[in-house]
Order: C-alpha cells, then structure tokens, then sequence
C-alpha cells in the first residue's frame, strides 16, 4: 500500500529565508508525486508534479522539488519565501496503475508560515 | 465560469435535515471525486466516479449519497447527519489515465 509522511506539520521561516517541506512516501510501484497548496477557505491548487523524466520538477510560484528514489523523498523548496507563500501544503502519491481512475494518497499537510 | 466549481460554499443543517452538495467542473476531464476534509486529518477520499460510473466507495456511511448524472456534474447528497461529518467538502476532477485531480474551493459544512 502507498502512503506519504510529511514532517512537520507546522513550518515557520522569515522572509527571504529558505522553504524546505519534507515529504517521504512508500509505493510498489514508480510514483507519480504531487505537491499541492491550499490557501484558507479554498482547495487545493496543484504546485507540481513528478511522473516520468527529470527528478527536479519546477512548479508555480518559485517552488520546485527532487524526486530521490534512493532516498523514497520529494521535499518542495523554494529559495526565498515571501508573506503570500504562507499556506498548507500537501504532498501527495499516486498509484497510477491497475485502474482507470488516478487515486491520490495523501499527507496530512504543514503549515507554513513566513514571518515578516 | 471556470476549473471546478462548488455550491454552497457554506452549509449549516440540523441532524434531520436534507442537504445536496453541488459540483460541476468546466474541463472536459472524466473522473470525478468527493473527498472529505477534516481538522487535523488527511484528506479521505470518500467516492470516486469515472465515465459517470462509481468505481470506488471508500466505505463512506449510507448518510452520504453520490451522484454523477453526466460526466460534468457530481452531487452529494446528506441526509441525518452527525455532527462529526462536519468537515470540508473538496470535489476533484481528474482526465484519465493517470493525471493530477483538479479541485474545487470546497462547501463547508456544519452539521448542529
């Protein structure tokens, strides 16, 4: 069965510093990883994805991840965070074979704050 | 409108009522989804509807009733529920095979 650990569910940083969000996930099968991002009292919108190819996807918003197999972990980063990054943001996993339908597993969330 | 739409965006209901959720996406896609989300929680997939038919039902209690009436529209239908069903609605679409789900802005429901 596919699941997906994030840890911290509560990340704080300073304007300007660095965004590092830990994502780990265990699947059978090669992932397809999403990171997504919900602002409150909305959904949530997708920041990228990884399905095939190259391991570091670039997304929205400054925001790119690593796909390290090795390592089972897809950690979303962004250089320089800004007030409006402040958010929850889910990473997700999905098996996509066996099926018609795309179901996505995912993390319970961190919370992201930035400080002015 | 546009992406995937949710009315109401809020709901109140007593543990008598009768309530429907609404849902339409505007993408053309052919999966659609109901999930439910909660404080402190993932995110639970509760059914899943592809080409209009359901495909999965993630043990979701019979107080909760979906619909798909054509690929565009997906319902939820509530009726005597509990106040620990209160939680966020989230609808998704999604063009199969495998790609990421679109989401709507959800229906908050509260349940007295």
């Amino acid at each position: 069965a596919q699941s997906v650990t994030q840890l911290g569910s509560h990340v704080s940083v300073s304007e300007g510093a660095l965004v590092l969000l830990r994502c780990n996930y265990s699947s059978s099968v090669p992932p397809y990883l999403f990171w997504y991002v919900q602002y409150p009292n909305q959904g949530l919108q997708l920041l990228l994805k990884y399905t095939t190819g190259a391991t570091l996807v670039k997304g929205i918003n400054g925001f790119e991840a690593e796909f390290k197999k090795s390592e089972t972990s897809f950690h979303l980063t962004k250089p320089s965070a800004h007030m409006s990054d402040a958010a929850e943001y889910f990473c997700a996993v999905s098996d996509h074979y066996g099926g018609a339908t795309n179901k996505l597993i995912f993390g319970t969330g961190t919370l992201l704050a930035v400080q002015p | 409108e546009t992406g995937v739409t949710q009315t109401p965006r809020h709901l109140v209901m007593g543990m008598t009522n009768k309530k429907s959720l609404k849902c339409e996406q505007h993408l053309g896609h052919n999966a659609m989804y109901w999930y439910k989300q909660s404080a402190k929680k993932p995110l639970e997939l509760m059914f899943v509807y592809s080409l209009e038919e359901r495909v999965e039902n993630n043990s979701v209690p019979s107080r909760f009733s979906p619909e798909c009436p054509n690929s565009s529209h997906l319902f939820l239908h509530l009726h005597t529920l509990q106040p620990e069903d209160s939680a966020l609605y989230l609808c998704a679409s999604s063009q199969e095979p495998a790609s990421e789900q679109f989401f709507g802005p959800g229906t908050r429901l509260t349940v007295l």
